[in-house]
């Protein structure tokens, strides 16, 4: 099936740091999605990014549809403990089901 | 709020073993998905479908099959368990076709001994 590849795989930083992630796709898609999971529970939506240059901010979290619609990023600005988990990537388009990235595990140092 | 419900959390199974792990929708999505979670491999489809009695294969479907009686149920199937299974299930839905998000379920645990 269709990849996306999503980097860094991991992260470890320290509370208070701004976090950056991104995926990459070899197609174009008509929506990227980012999803956190955390720890024993199932993905949750964080943001939905419907059109090329799209900007999209949800508290400290801002993410983008990049404008050659095969890219996008994460930002957390100010981390805090709780922001850990696992960030998933996601893309859409049309009809079909979707195609997730690998993750980014984030850990966050007090 | 849209709820995806998972019966199990955690199982534990012995190889050989039919094993069903059950989801319940309660938005009247028309769409369901059974994804596995394993380290560093992110989520893999197994198997979807669109409507009620319609299914097709993910990118993994070997080792499952599904069913889907009702349209808020969908319904994962280990016809004989291994120990290549262990893994965590997660299910999911959406509206429809033309839906742009998906919701998950908690997901279930399944250790295959």
């Amino acid at each position: 099936g269709q990849q996306l590849n999503q980097s860094p795989q991991s992260m470890f930083i320290q509370e208070g740091e701004d976090v950056s992630m991104n995926c990459t796709s070899s197609s174009i898609f008509n929506t990227w999605l980012w999803y956190k999971q955390e720890p024993g529970e199932g993905p949750v939506l964080l943001i939905a990014l419907y059109k090329a240059g799209e900007l999209t901010s949800n508290g400290r979290l801002t993410a983008q549809f990049g404008i050659t619609r095969k890219d996008s990023f994460l930002n957390i600005s100010a981390s805090i403990p709780s922001d850990v988990g696992i960030y998933f990537c996601a893309e859409y388009s049309g009809n079909t089901p979707l195609v997730f990235g690998k993750g980014t595990r984030l850990s966050v140092i007090a | 709020d849209v709820k995806v419900t998972q019966s199990s959390r955690y199982l534990v199974k012995r190889t050989g073993e039919k094993v069903f792990l059950e989801c319940v929708q309660d938005m009247d999505h028309e769409n369901m998905f059974w994804y596995r979670q394993d380290p560093g491999l992110g989520l893999r489809l197994i198997y979807f479908s669109y409507d009620v009695k319609m299914k097709e294969k993910g990118d993994i479907p070997e080792g499952y099959s599904v069913s889907r009686e009702k349209k808020e149920r969908f319904s994962l199937i280990l016809e004989s368990a291994s120990t290549n299974q262990t893994s965590m299930y997660l299910c999911a839905s959406r509206t429809d076709r033309t839906g742009n998000t998906i919701y998950f379920g908690e997901g279930s645990w399944l250790t295959v001994v």
